[in-house]
C-alpha cells in the first residue's frame, strides 16, 4: 500500500500519560499535515511541514503538543500530559507540492484518554 | 484566517433523487476547493475538486460549482445511490505551491434511502 500510513490506529491511555503517533506519508510528497477530528466535526488543522520545516502551528496546538519531521519523511506527533479533551481522531495527510491543496489522508490514530 | 460554513448539516434523500450541499468561505485568497467523502471509521477521501479559474466541474454523477464573487461553492450528486450515504466535507485552500492549508466545513451527513 503506497498511501499514507498512521500508527497506532487506536490508543487508550490514562490522563497524564504521554502518547506519540507516527505518520508515514506518500514517499514523493514533500508536504505533511496533522489534523484533529472530533465526532461530528470537520478536520481541524494542527500543523504543517514542508520537508523538515514546520511552517505553521495552529492555536489548537498547545505547549503539550509537539510535532517533528526530522528528515523530511515520516512525522511524529507527541502529546504530553494527556487530558480527556485530547480524545479525538488524529489525521495525517500528505500533499504533492505541484498540486497545492490536494491532501491524501491516512486512516487516522484514534486517541481515548480515560 | 479562513472560515468555511457548510449547509445543511444533515440531508436525507430517496434513492435516485439529487442532493445538493452548499459551502461559503471567507478568504478571497482561497483558490482551491475540494470535497471529501468520509464513511464511518474511514479516512476522508477526495471525490472532486475545483480550482478558482473554473466555474464548474463534473465527474459522472457528481459536480461542483464555484461562484468566486459570492464566495460560495456547491456539490451536486445526481441519481443518488445508497452507497453515497456518508459524511461529506467541503474545504477551501488558500496558498500556492510553497505554502497553504485546507480549512474544512463542519460536514453534511447524507443518507440515501433505498
Amino acid at each position: 500500500d503506497t498511501g499514507v500510513s498512521q500508527n497506532p490506529r487506536h490508543k487508550i491511555t490514562k490522563r497524564g500519560q504521554n502518547v506519540t503517533f507516527r505518520c508515514d506519508p506518500i514517499s514523493e510528497h514533500n508536504r505533511l499535515y496533522w489534523y484533529r477530528q472530533t465526532l461530528g466535526q470537520g478536520p481541524e488543522f494542527l500543523t504543517y511541514f514542508q520537508n523538515e520545516a514546520q511552517l505553521e502551528k495552529s492555536r489548537l496546538l498547545s505547549d503539550r503538543f509537539s510535532a517533528e519531521r526530522p528528515k523530511g519523511s515520516f512525522s511524529t506527533l507527541e502529546i504530553q500530559r494527556t487530558e480527556q479533551g485530547d480524545s479525538a481522531m488524529y489525521l495525517c495527510a500528505s500533499s504533492p507540492g505541484a498540486r497545492a491543496g490536494e491532501l491524501f489522508f491516512g486512516e487516522g490514530s484514534r486517541l481515548t484518554v480515560l | 484566517g479562513e472560515n468555511v460554513e457548510q449547509h445543511p448539516s444533515t440531508l436525507s434523500v430517496q434513492e435516485g433523487d439529487s442532493a445538493v450541499i452548499k459551502c461559503t468561505y471567507s478568504d478571497s485568497a482561497s483558490n482551491y476547493f475540494p470535497w471529501y467523502k468520509q464513511e464511518l471509521g474511514k479516512r476522508p477521501q477526495l471525490i472532486i475538486d475545483i480550482r478558482s479559474n473554473v466555474g464548474e466541474k463534473k465527474d459522472q454523477r457528481i459536480a461542483v460549482t464555484l461562484n468566486k464573487t459570492a464566495k460560495h461553492f456547491s456539490l451536486h450528486i445526481t441519481e443518488t445511490q445508497p452507497e453515497d450515504s456518508a459524511v461529506y466535507f467541503c474545504a477551501a485552500y488558500a496558498g500556492g505551491t510553497s505554502y497553504g492549508k485546507l480549512t474544512f466545513g463542519q460536514g453534511t451527513i447524507l443518507t440515501v434511502h433505498p
